[in-house]
C-alpha cells in the first residue's frame, strides 16, 4: 500500500536532547511537510520541501532541523533549542510543487518532555 | 500572505440534525480552498477542496461546502449528521505558493 510512515507513533525527549522523527513515503510525491499540532491553535508549519536536496523554512522553524538526501525521506530534528517540544507531529507529502494538490498525512507522532 | 479564521472551536449536534462549519479566508490573491477531518491520534484527511471550477463543492462523507468569494467564505455543511461525523475538522487556504494554512479547527461532537 502507497502511503506515508510516521515513527515513532510517540517519542519521550530528556532536557537538552535532540531528538529526531522520521517520516518516510512511497507515493513518488516531490514535496514534503512538517507541521506541528498543539491543540486549538491548529497546524502550524515548520519546513517544507519541494524537491531533493532543497527545503525552506515555515512560519516556525525555530529548534527544529530538517534533511532531504533522498526524494522518500525527510525526517525532523527536534533541537535542545526548542524549548516547549511537546506536540503532535504531523509530516505530509503532495504530487506536485503547488499546494492545490490535496496534503497526504501521516498519522503523526506525539512529542513529549520528561 | 493568506489565513484562515474557524468560527467556534466547538459544535454539538444531535444525530440527524444539521452539520454547520464556518470558515472565513483572507487571501491576497484567488485561493484554494480545503477542508480536512482528523480523527484522534490520526493524521488529516481531505474531505473536499475548491479550485474555482464551481462554487459548491460536494466532497466525501456527504459533505459540502459552498465558496462565497463577496463574503470571503467556505462553509462546510451536511445535512444529516452521524455519529461517525465526530471528529475535528480544519479549513485551510492556498495562495498557491507551496504553503497552506490551516484555520485552528473545529470539533464536533454528535449526541444519540
Amino acid at each position: 500500500d502507497g502511503g506515508i510512515t510516521q515513527s515513532p507513533k510517540y517519542l519521550f525527549r530528556k532536557e537538552g536532547q535532540n531528538v529526531t522523527l522520521s517520516c518516510e513515503q512511497n507515493l513518488n510525491h516531490d514535496a514534503m511537510y512538517w507541521y506541528r499540532q498543539d491543540p486549538g491553535q491548529g497546524l502550524r508549519l515548520i519546513y517544507y520541501s519541494q524537491i531533493v536536496n532543497d527545503f525552506q523554512k515555515g512560519d516556525i522553524a525555530e529548534g527544529y532541523s530538517v534533511s532531504r538526501e533522498k526524494k522518500e525521506s525527510f525526517p525532523l530534528t527536534v533541537t535542545s533549542a526548542q524549548k516547549n517540544p511537546t506536540a503532535f507531529y504531523l509530516c505530509a507529502s503532495a504530487p506536485g510543487e503547488t499546494t492545490n494538490e490535496k496534503l497526504f498525512f501521516g498519522s503523526g507522532t506525539q512529542l513529549s518532555v520528561l | 500572505a493568506q489565513s484562515v479564521t474557524q468560527l467556534g472551536s466547538h459544535v454539538s449536534v444531535s444525530e440527524g440534525a444539521l452539520v454547520l462549519l464556518r470558515c472565513n479566508y483572507s487571501s491576497s490573491v484567488p485561493p484554494y480552498l480545503f477542508w480536512y477531518v482528523q480523527y484522534p491520534n490520526q493524521g488529516l484527511q481531505l474531505l473536499l477542496k475548491y479550485t474555482s471550477a464551481a462554487t459548491l463543492v460536494k466532497g466525501i462523507n456527504g459533505f459540502e461546502a459552498e465558496f462565497k468569494k463577496s463574503e470571503t467564505s467556505f462553509h462546510l455543511t451536511k445535512p444529516s449528521a452521524h455519529m461517525s461525523d465526530a471528529a475535528e475538522y480544519f479549513c485551510a487556504v492556498s495562495a498557491n505558493d507551496y504553503k497552506l494554512s490551516f484555520g485552528a479547527g473545529t470539533t464536533v461532537t454528535v449526541r444519540a
